[in-house]
């Protein structure tokens, strides 16, 4: 069983939707929580970094931290079709050289 | 904040050939730097990770080598290319944060 499970897509929605993106993990050692967000043939870039439980808010994105059920979630709000990507989730221990744990990733499309 | 620069953008080599990929750091010192493939539609494969210079782990045994002979820079290397090592190739760095930042990637096609 992998430590980290990304619902796997791919996800189609119009312009304007309400995305939900969502991933689980098996280990309670993970403490940070990260959402990276790939165009295609582009290194993935950051978009958001949680520490706690709750929920972190980032103009549409909003990324939602549960560690007693072990899930995460990216929210995008008015969708449109430049977020059209691959969605990666990704955590790390507390010590452990700084090595992050990734999804799969989820694709996303949002048509006009 | 940091940022990843790599080259080449793209490469084909033939089965083989030697490889060399280069990644340097800009905008922080000491950081943890990392070398990931991935797959086409698939997930990040962490290869090897460098807490400092010289200091090498990999994660996965196979056909490739790295080193860091300085602070900001990582390299990715093979003496000899296989077919199963094409894929796209990415380096991150991370410093005083638990968030990895990465470079632009190289694809790499072995024919």
């Amino acid at each position: 069983q992998k430590e980290v499970e990304q619902d796997p897509g791919p996800l189609s929605v119009p312009e304007g939707a309400i995305v939900s993106l969502n991933c689980t993990y098996s280990n309670s050692a993970f403490q940070y929580f990260m959402w990276y967000r790939q165009y295609s043939r582009k290194g993935p870039e950051l978009l958001m970094y949680t520490y706690s439980s709750g929920n972190k808010e980032d103009g549409r994105f909003t990324a939602q931290v549960d560690k007693s059920s072990k899930y995460i979630s990216l929210f995008i709000r008015d969708s449109q079709p430049s977020d059209s990507a691959t969605y990666l989730c990704a955590m790390t221990r507390n010590t452990n050289a700084g090595k992050s744990t990734f999804g799969d990733g989820t694709t996303l499309t949002v048509k006009p | 904040s940091q940022t990843i620069h790599q080259w080449p953008a793209t490469l084909v080599q033939p089965v083989g050939s030697p490889l060399s990929l280069e990644c340097t750091v800009e905008g922080t010192s000491n950081p943890n730097l990392y070398w990931y493939r991935q797959a086409a539609g698939r997930g990040l494969q962490l290869l090897f990770y460098s807490v400092g210079i010289g200091q090498i782990s990999s994660e996965v045994p196979q056909n490739l080598s790295a080193s860091r002979p300085q602070d900001r820079q990582f390299i990715l290397s093979s003496k000899k290319l296989l077919l199963s090592d094409s894929g796209f190739y990415l380096c991150a760095g991370s410093g005083g944060t638990d968030t990895q930042y990465f470079g632009p990637g190289t694809r790499l096609t072995v024919l």
